[in-house]
């Protein structure tokens, strides 16, 4: 157990509605990314915060955005979902978010746009 | 920009066999980071080795072995004597630590290792 919770693990949903995905990170951990797992694209850094603010960017489209609350978790709003979002969403955290930092990943949460 | 190639998509072997799990990286970056990852069926990301940019030396640890060679950008990762629970998906991955990009992850190894 890597101590990262995700929720939900499963998420089934349409085309054009909006879901969010939650993390709440390794006890101590400052630090939280989120990265996307789809079969064509491989595992692709989306996002990363540190202590409430947003720390590096990669390949997170405009209809996706982020946030990491004061005590820490962090939620991934996904909106106007198309099919090709369908993948396996994980979230990582680590304690200072240096790129020399081991990341303990979640779960996932599998997220099914039909 | 930063890549990382791992070119075998799936091995499979049978237990005990030594198997190598290949991983070539390219990067501008003096200072950068080398990580493995393992994936097993329950989906959860498992950190094993890191590795950074000023570090040669080569570990071993109980039937897990890397070989990093800056030479030839490369990072492999040895598994002797395999067994079932090996089985899983085995990422590479890589940092850099001048422009702080985030981890850039291969595209995975399958491994099966059949009993």
């Amino acid at each position: 157990d890597s101590g990262v919770t995700q929720t939900p693990k499963h998420l089934i949903t349409a085309t054009g509605q909006r879901v969010t995905l939650r993390c709440s990170p390794r006890s101590g951990d400052l630090s939280v990314y989120w990265y996307q797992q789809s079969l064509d694209q491989g595992l692709q850094f989306l996002i990363q915060y540190y202590n409430g603010e947003e720390r590096a960017k990669g390949n997170i489209l405009e209809r996706f955005s982020a946030q990491q609350f004061p005590d820490l978790h962090s939620e991934l709003n996904l909106s106007s979902l198309e099919l090709g979002d369908s993948a396996l969403y994980f979230c990582a955290s680590s304690y200072r978010g240096a790129t020399n930092e081991k990341l303990f990943f979640g779960s996932g949460t599998q997220l099914s746009v039909l | 920009a930063q890549k990382v190639t791992q070119a075998q998509t799936e091995i499979s072997v049978v237990e005990k066999e030594d198997v190598t799990l290949d991983c070539v990286y390219e990067t501008r970056d003096t200072t950068y980071y080398l990580f493995w990852y393992k994936q097993p069926p329950s989906g959860e990301l498992v950190f094993l080795i890191r590795r950074n940019s000023f570090d040669e030396q080569n570990e071993i640890s109980g039937r897990y072995s890397w070989n990093f060679q800056k030479s030839t950008s490369s990072f492999n990762f040895t598994i002797t004597a395999s067994q079932v629970v090996d089985s899983a998906v085995y990422f590479c991955a890589l940092s850099e630590g001048r422009s702080a990009r985030q981890l850039t992850f291969g595209s995975g190894t399958q491994l099966t290792v059949l009993p």
